[in-house]
């Protein structure tokens, strides 16, 4: 079955810092690969989205940005941090477009 | 625009009555649709799909849903809730057609009470 590893489960910026989250994909090849955040525990907002190898499609403007430089690797990045980038962010992979969806974890990110 | 929707954010039953969380759809194409439970502090599960045929799916932990395609609707059921239950439940869709994406809905809480 498929996995994702997704890291770190938590993590604490300042503001006006750098960030890097990553994901790993254990057990298919060529997923779709998808960042999401989630606020408050709530709803799960699409950040980007990705079909294959440098090949990302973003779905909301904002501060962050990603990039997919291996097959079964998805990251989410950010030269400056805002305080509005707190959040739990998913990684979240899928094979076929009739098959469910796979997890990560999560991190949640606080920006102080 | 293809969206679901779930038009309650909390839903309360007591422990061993049915429940039911709504979900309704609006997406062109071959509709295929999905619940995930998230329990506290942890990610998402996968609980039952819809693709095709036999409008009633069945899932994990005793969930069922119902395709209905009139009402555009998927509702998620459970003929005796659990307090273990209680969890955030999303419906998410994705189509045919070459739609890439995986869509959630906003999420309803579920709270069992004893």
């Amino acid at each position: 079955s498929q996995t994702i590893h997704q890291w770190p489960a938590t993590l604490v910026q300042p503001v006006g810092s750098p960030l890097s989250l990553e994901c790993t994909v254990e057990g298919t090849s060529n997923p779709n690969l998808y960042w999401y955040r989630q606020a408050a525990g709530r709803g799960l907002q699409l950040l980007f989205y990705s079909v294959g190898i440098g090949q990302i499609s973003s779905e909301v403007p904002q501060n962050l940005s990603a990039s997919r430089p291996q097959d079964r690797q998805f990251i989410l990045s950010s030269k400056k941090l805002l305080l509005s980038d707190s959040g739990f962010y998913l990684c979240v992979g899928r094979i076929q477009l009739n098959t469910e969806a796979f997890f990560g974890q999560g991190t949640r990110l606080t920006v102080v | 625009a293809q969206s679901v929707a779930q038009p309650e954010d909390q839903v309360n039953v007591a422990e061993g009555n049915p429940l039911t969380v709504k979900c309704t759809y609006s997406v062109s194409g071959n509709p295929y649709l999905f619940w995930y439970v998230q329990y506290p502090n942890r990610g998402l599960q996968f609980l039952l799909k819809y693709i095709t045929g036999d409008n009633l799916v069945k899932g994990s932990y005793g969930f069922e849903a119902e395709f209905n395609k009139s009402q555009t609707s998927f509702h998620l059921k459970k003929p005796s809730a659990l307090v273990s239950d209680s969890a955030l439940y999303f419906c998410a869709f994705s189509s045919s057609g070459g739609y890439q994406k995986v869509t959630f809905g906003t999420g309803t809480k579920l709270q069992v009470i004893p």
